[in-house]
């Protein structure tokens, strides 16, 4: 069964704090990795993509760790718009395979 | 600007009523998808299409029935709606050699 496991919190920290979400998945066929934020009534975005040698967006840095099955996102200097649900994605099958999404982890970000 | 569209935001129907929800994309994407996400549960896959007139089941698909007779078309049928269909449905795009899903912004279905 192809799984994708995160916390699901809510994480509640102040602004400028620094915060990291952790997700495991089941499948070691996997071969694509993501990470969406969905906004309150609103649909899933893609935030970025993650690499085997980790990636950085400005305070967003991403990990993966294929031998543990486990990738996290960090957001440094948290600000308030940072406030979501974030979602972690697997892709398994090649090109035209499924994404398999996590059932999120909310981060409310507070003054 | 890409862009997912669906044909309701919100939409209450009655239980054993026949519900068609509505996707179109604008970006000539191959595959499109249909969700549903509940509290608790995340996203999960209903219905998936690689091509017109190609269907093919995801997760859930109990209850539901597809149609693409256009590429840029997605239909997500409910042969007899109940109430446990209650939801919030989410239709997706992308092209096969990129993984960037883009998705509609939602419909939001209740079932009475």
């Amino acid at each position: 069964r192809k799984e994708v496991e995160q916390d699901p919190g809510p994480f509640n920290v102040p602004e400028g704090a620094t915060v990291a979400f952790n997700c495991t998945y089941s499948n070691s066929a996997s071969q694509s990795f993501f990470w969406y934020r969905q906004d309150c009534r609103k649909e899933p975005k893609l935030l970025m993509s993650v690499y085997s040698s980790g990636n950085e967006d400005g305070r967003f840095t991403a990990q993966l760790n294929r031998a543990s099955q486990y990738i996290s996102l960090l957001i440094r200097d948290s600000k308030l718009s940072d406030s979501a649900t974030y979602l972690c994605v697997v892709r398994y099958g090649g090109s035209q395979g499924n994404l398999i999404f996590g059932k999120g982890t909310k981060l409310s970000v507070k003054p | 600007d890409v862009k997912v569209t669906q044909s309701s935001r919100y939409l209450v129907k009655r239980t054993g009523e026949k519900v068609f929800l509505e996707c179109v994309q604008d970006m000539d994407h191959e595959n499109m998808f249909w969700y549903r996400q509940d509290p608790g549960l995340g996203l999960r896959l209903i219905y998936f299409s690689y091509d017109v007139k190609m269907k093919e089941k995801g997760d859930i698909p109990e209850g539901y029935s597809v149609s693409r007779e256009k590429k840029e078309r997605f239909s997500l049928i409910l042969e007899s709606a109940s109430t446990n269909q209650t939801s919030m449905y989410l239709c997706a795009s992308r092209t096969g050699g990129k993984a960037e899903a883009f998705f509609g912004q939602g419909t939001r279905l209740t079932v009475v």
